[in-house]
């Protein structure tokens, strides 16, 4: 399968941890990156690897793998990280790349 | 530092071609894959196809196959991206990014690119 599902949308309080999730085939074979998009900016990496944070991304996001299943976790999360988030792999045949639909992230 | 910056907004009519470009800077051009993904308005993001810069090599989206070309000229820097025939729901913003080595993390993003398509 090339395909990766992300529930549409999600919400957390202030503060709060929540976990954002995509899943799908090639997730067995590849690690997911996370991206998060603003609107009317371009999508910024905020995962990729195992658990790896570019440079400027704040400790409080994470990654995680099991299955078929990758993770965002954000830790704390704050006003700033209500966005869009995307997470992306190769596809099973490892030469393409396919995006999961996307996740609201709502901080009340 | 690295930046790709990307051409202008364009509209095009129905059944014509566009061409979008990528000029990056601040790094190698030749050592990281350039790949191009599609968002249309209030949509979610889709890729469509890489290109290795120093080879030439290319991949592309099934969904794409046929319509789209991805080129580049190293004396300049800059990727390009080409999609013909070209239909109203192909309407979205078009972004380059850089492939940070892992095959599938875009570590730089253009500004992004609105292609609008409308008779």
């Amino acid at each position: 399968s090339s395909e990766l599902t992300q529930d549409p949308a999600v919400s957390v309080a202030l503060g709060q941890t929540v976990r954002i999730t995509c899943q799908g085939d090639s997730l067995r074979s590849y690690y997911a990156s996370w991206y998060q998009q603003k609107p009317g900016q371009a999508p910024v990496l905020v995962i990729y690897g195992k658990n790896n944070r570019p440079s400027g991304i704040p400790d409080r996001f994470s990654g995680s793998s099991s299955g078929n299943t990758a993770s965002l976790t954000i830790t704390g999360a704050q006003a700033e990280d209500e966005a869009d988030y995307y997470c992306n792999s190769r596809d099973s045949s490892g030469n393409l790349v396919v995006f999961g639909g996307g996740t609201k992230l709502t901080v009340l | 530092q690295v930046q790709l910056v990307q051409s202008g907004a364009e509209v095009k009519k129905p059944g014509a071609s566009v061409k979008v470009s990528c000029k990056a800077s601040g790094y190698t051009f030749t050592g990281y894959y350039i790949h191009w993904v599609r968002q249309a308005p209030g949509q979610g993001l889709e890729w469509m196809g890489r290109i290795n810069p120093n080879s030439g090599g290319t991949n592309y989206a099934q969904k794409f196959q046929g319509r789209v070309t991805m080129t580049r000229d190293t004396s300049i820097s800059t990727a390009y991206m080409e999609l013909g025939r070209l239909r109203s729901d192909d309407t979205a913003v078009y972004y380059c990014a850089r492939d940070m080595g892992t095959g599938g993390s875009f570590d730089y993003w253009g500004q992004g690119t609105l292609v609008t398509v409308s008779s």
